[in-house]
């Protein structure tokens, strides 16, 4: 079985500052990572997925994750924000040969200006 | 094109009542998912189906849950008797078969009295 954890439930920065958004995981096989995005009052939408290939990978909205199997982790992150990235972030698992998505607990982007 | 629908897209009900959620799928899209987004949690899955069938059903967290999809297309899950703790986001997602990235719909926020 796989597990996810999001290691900060709330991250606060200001605005044009960068921000990072951890996430491990665990997991006995081979998996895809998922990052996903919830805006206020709206559903799910897919930031970016690492399925193979390069670890570093670049998604919408200038955010990039780095997937880094000896540490299981894929963290999340921007090198400057805006404030209309304030969201709560999903890290998301499933198994190579599976289906279904294991979610972190989510971490919640405050930007300030 | 049209993403996933969900309907409603809020319900209240009394302690006890039986509800019934909708989803309906990207068209040509034969995976479909449900999962349940407790307040302050990540998201939990419950069910999964390809096409009509349900090979993995083990996140329905008890018998009073139960889920079903007509071909490729609608599913309806019902909850029987509701609890309070049953009060939750109900998620829907699709994909393609074999394809690894869902795609969510904008949830049934359900609370129950």
């Amino acid at each position: 079985a796989q597990s996810v954890t999001q290691l900060d439930s709330q991250v606060p920065v200001f605005e044009e500052a960068p921000v990072e958004l951890r996430c491990n995981y665990s997991s006995s096989v081979s998996v895809y990572l998922f990052w996903y995005v919830q805006y206020p009052n709206q559903g799910l939408q897919l930031l970016l997925k690492y399925l193979s290939g390069s670890t570093l990978v670049k998604g919408i909205n200038g955010f990039e994750a780095e997937f880094n199997k000896s540490q299981t982790s894929f963290h999340l992150r921007k090198p400057s924000v805006h404030i209309s990235d304030t969201a709560e972030y999903f890290c998301a698992v499933s198994e190579v040969k599976g289906n279904k998505l294991v979610f972190g607990a989510g971490t919640i982007l405050r930007v300030k200006s | 094109g049209a993403g996933v629908s969900q309907s409603p897209s809020n319900k209240v009900t009394e302690k006890g009542k039986d509800v019934e959620l909708r989803c309906d799928p990207i068209s040509g899209h034969t995976a479909l998912y449900w999962y349940r987004q407790r307040l302050g949690q990540g998201l939990e899955f419950l069910i999964y189906f390809q096409g009509n069938s349900a090979p993995d059903k083990s996140g329905l967290p008890s018998d009073r849950f139960s889920a079903e999809r007509t071909g490729e297309s609608v599913s309806t899950l019902t909850i029987q008797r509701t609890q309070q703790e049953d009060s939750a986001v109900y998620l829907c997602a699709s994909s393609l078969w074999g394809r690894e990235t869902q795609y969510f719909g904008p949830g049934t926020r359900l609370l129950v009295l």
